[in-house]
């Protein structure tokens, strides 16, 4: 009973580094999304995928990519880390990616950028 | 553009009072969903209770309700009785179709309850 999973936990990278941070669902939703948590911001749409093999931008997309592996798995790739991308990211998934369907979060990744 | 606003940073409440938290929204759209979202020091995010907006009934959670007032586009909610493991961030979030189910959020309100 997993629902959706995101490793790692935490991460410190240096400025210019690479990484990706990974989600994966079992719950078979269809959409999955990414989130990035900053104090007094809220939650900020990054990317999302309404179904496998597809991708859009969200409000914060700039130095960051997707990629729709599978309909379980979609991850987010920092290729040049920089310490504006400090923050808390959330994966998140949705049924039917409708109005009425609540979003089922993953527990997050501390990101540091030093 | 649609947008949600939460105007109380910071709140408290006394264990087994009721505290109402604020939210407003703005948005074009004639039917949208509406949610709150209690985040705990854990991080985890998880889902309080949501509404439509063609609902005139407001939507109940046990201890936790909405007063959802579309013309005046407000949408609080209402925490009775509060408990020590309430103590949480409070997002507001609305659902108006866009982006394929993607929620705009406000910035929260931290709310914490004493003993």
């Amino acid at each position: 009973n997993a629902g959706v999973t995101q490793t790692p936990k935490f991460q410190v990278l240096k400025t210019g580094q690479s990484m990706t941070l990974q989600c994966a669902q079992d719950m078979n939703h269809n959409s999955m999304y990414w989130y990035r948590q900053d104090p007094g911001m809220g939650l900020r749409l990054i990317y999302y995928s309404a179904s496998e093999g597809t991708t859009d931008k969200g409000e914060v997309p700039n130095g960051y990519n997707v990629s729709r592996l599978n309909k379980r798995e979609f991850s987010l790739r920092l290729e040049s880390a920089a310490p504006s991308q400090t923050s808390v990211y959330f994966c998140a998934t949705s049924k039917l990616g409708i109005m009425n369907s609540p979003l089922h979060f993953g527990n997050g990744t501390r990101l540091t950028v030093t | 553009a649609q947008t949600v606003t939460q105007s109380q940073p910071e709140m408290s409440v006394q264990e087994a009072e009721t505290v109402t938290l604020s939210c407003t929204y703005d948005t074009s759209e004639s039917n949208y969903y509406l949610f709150w979202y209690k985040q705990p020091p854990s991080r985890q995010m998880i889902l309080v209770i949501r509404q439509e907006a063609y609902k005139q009934q407001n939507a109940t959670e046990n201890r936790f309700s909405v007063n959802f007032q579309k013309a005046a586009k407000s949408f609080s909610l209402k925490i009775s009785d509060s408990q020590l493991g309430d103590t949480a961030m409070y997002f507001c979030a609305l659902n108006y179709g866009g982006s394929q189910g993607n929620l705009i959020f406000g910035k929260g309100t931290k709310l914490s309850v004493k003993p």
